[in-house]
């Protein structure tokens, strides 16, 4: 058990260009998450996936975001033409099980600052 | 929706005084509340969780209990440590949807213990 591998640890990029992260989730971890965190407030969900199914996005998500998990293991999230805004951290977890209630374990987070 | 609300810190102790940490839930079904502590250069990772009402989650000294009756899973510690410096994050998840995966997190507060 390695924990969640998250890369790159740091990203700096200019407005309007395209970003991806990846994340690694702890091997056999079922379901896998992506939340946003920025200074001073609790993380924020994005969306999760069981397997490779997407299964729930959120509704403030812009559709300048996406995500894939192609084959139920490593994900990643694509933000395309970036804005200031996005600025944040993009935090994973991932969790064994496939209830709602399953201890999550998170990555050390991508920090994103867009210029 | 859902929510979380934590008492706003910072906040300062010094070691072996005692700690609480306020948390308020509002869900729509029956969550199920947890504890997460993020620690100086690491990332989020459980600290205790409890599934129905009266339930008392506790690990490594800290203790909460949930109240369904006043929506509230307050943090408690009798005797805090320098070692026990970070932000905590009081969350919920929601069981009510069987394919909503999402937990929901409070903006953290952040405790400083002084020698």
């Amino acid at each position: 058990d390695t924990g969640v591998s998250q890369n790159p640890r740091h990203k700096i990029t200019k407005r309007g260009q395209n970003v991806t992260f990846r994340c690694d989730p702890i091997s056999e971890h079922n379901r896998l998450y992506w939340y946003r965190q920025t200074l001073g407030q609790g993380p924020e969900f994005l969306t999760y996936f069981q397997n490779e199914a997407q299964l729930e996005k959120s509704r403030l998500l812009s559709d300048r975001f996406s995500a894939e998990r192609p084959k139920g293991s490593f994900s990643t999230l694509e933000i395309q033409r970036t804005e200031q805004g996005d600025s944040a951290m993009y935090l994973c977890a991932s969790s064994l099980g496939t209830a709602s209630n399953e201890k999550l374990f998170f990555g050390s987070g991508t920090q994103l600052s867009v210029l | 929706g859902d929510s979380v609300t934590q008492m706003e810190g910072p906040v300062t102790l010094s070691e072996e005084a005692f700690l609480t940490i306020n948390c308020t839930y509002t869900a729509t079904g029956y969550p199920s509340l947890f504890w997460y502590v993020q620690y100086p250069g690491e990332g989020l990772q459980l600290l205790l969780k409890a599934t129905k009402a009266d339930d008392k989650g506790s690990n490594k000294g800290f203790e909460a209990t949930y109240r369904k009756e006043t929506t509230s899973f307050h943090l408690e510690k009798g005797s805090v440590q320098v070692s026990d410096s970070a932000v905590y994050f009081c969350a919920l998840s929601d069981l009510g949807d069987p394919n909503a995966g999402k937990s929901t997190f409070g903006d953290g507060t952040t405790l400083t213990v002084k020698p």
